[in-house]
């Protein structure tokens, strides 16, 4: 079961990049990296998911070192509209007992 | 909007009732998730099914229960509720099993136990 650790919160301004570490210790070798963005009172969004190495969408990058004990999400030139709860999940739903753990959420405020 | 519907939107009783929130997913997403999420404990993972089937479990209380019928909506049933109940409850779906499938959110059901 890979528990995960997630600073609580960040505080940046309007166009600066942003980066959020989630550590994941115990991650198995069937495991993915999944990042979320929740805005209150709506349900978390996808962001971006990887396995390894790095990751790159239209909205931010994942970087994942070789031991994959840890990730980084990268939010470019963040807008105040980048004002949220962002989860790591990490976790592999096999058949049966494997759970899905999203972290303790790191809560970004971005400022004018 | 991410395809995924839940309702009632907010909800509110007594302690010791019961009650059921009903979550449509995506079209032809096969797996379902339920998640509580309080102000102290965070976003946690109740139960996943898939095509009907129970796949997983994560810390769902024995007072709740859910399933998952044929045309592949979820109900998750609350009952003897407490104090602690209150929460916000999300639905998510996504096309198959694994984690690493997309999961997509619904807008949630706030549930006010009093």
């Amino acid at each position: 079961l890979a528990k995960t650790t997630q600073p609580i919160s960040m505080d940046s301004y309007e166009g600066q990049e942003v980066n959020i570490t989630c550590s994941h210790n115990n991650i198995a070798t069937n495991d993915y990296i999944t990042w979320y963005q929740q805005f209150p009172s709506q349900g978390p969004r996808f962001i971006i998911q990887g396995y390894k190495t790095k990751v790159t969408n239209e909205v931010a990058s994942l970087f994942i070192p070789a031991d994959r004990k840890s990730s980084t999400l990268s939010l470019p030139r963040v807008s105040l509209s980048d004002t949220a709860v962002y989860y790591c999940l990490v976790g592999d739903v096999g058949i049966g007992f494997q759970k899905l753990v999203f972290g303790t959420g790191t809560r970004l405020l971005v400022s004018p | 909007d991410s395809g995924v519907t839940q309702t009632p939107k907010h909800l509110i009783t007594a302690t010791g009732q019961r009650v059921t929130l009903r979550c449509s997913p995506r079209s032809g997403d096969l797996s379902v998730y339920w998640y509580q999420q309080s102000l102290d404990q965070g976003l946690q993972f109740l139960i996943q099914y898939y095509n009907g089937e129970e796949r997983a479990k994560g810390n769902i209380l024995e007072r709740f229960s859910a399933q998952q019928f044929p045309d592949l909506h979820s109900e998750l049933n609350l009952s003897s509720l407490e104090l602690g109940d209150s929460a916000l409850y999300f639905c998510a779906s996504s096309v198959d099993l694994a984690a690493q499938e997309t999961q997509y959110f619904g807008p949630g059901t706030r549930l006010l136990v009093l």
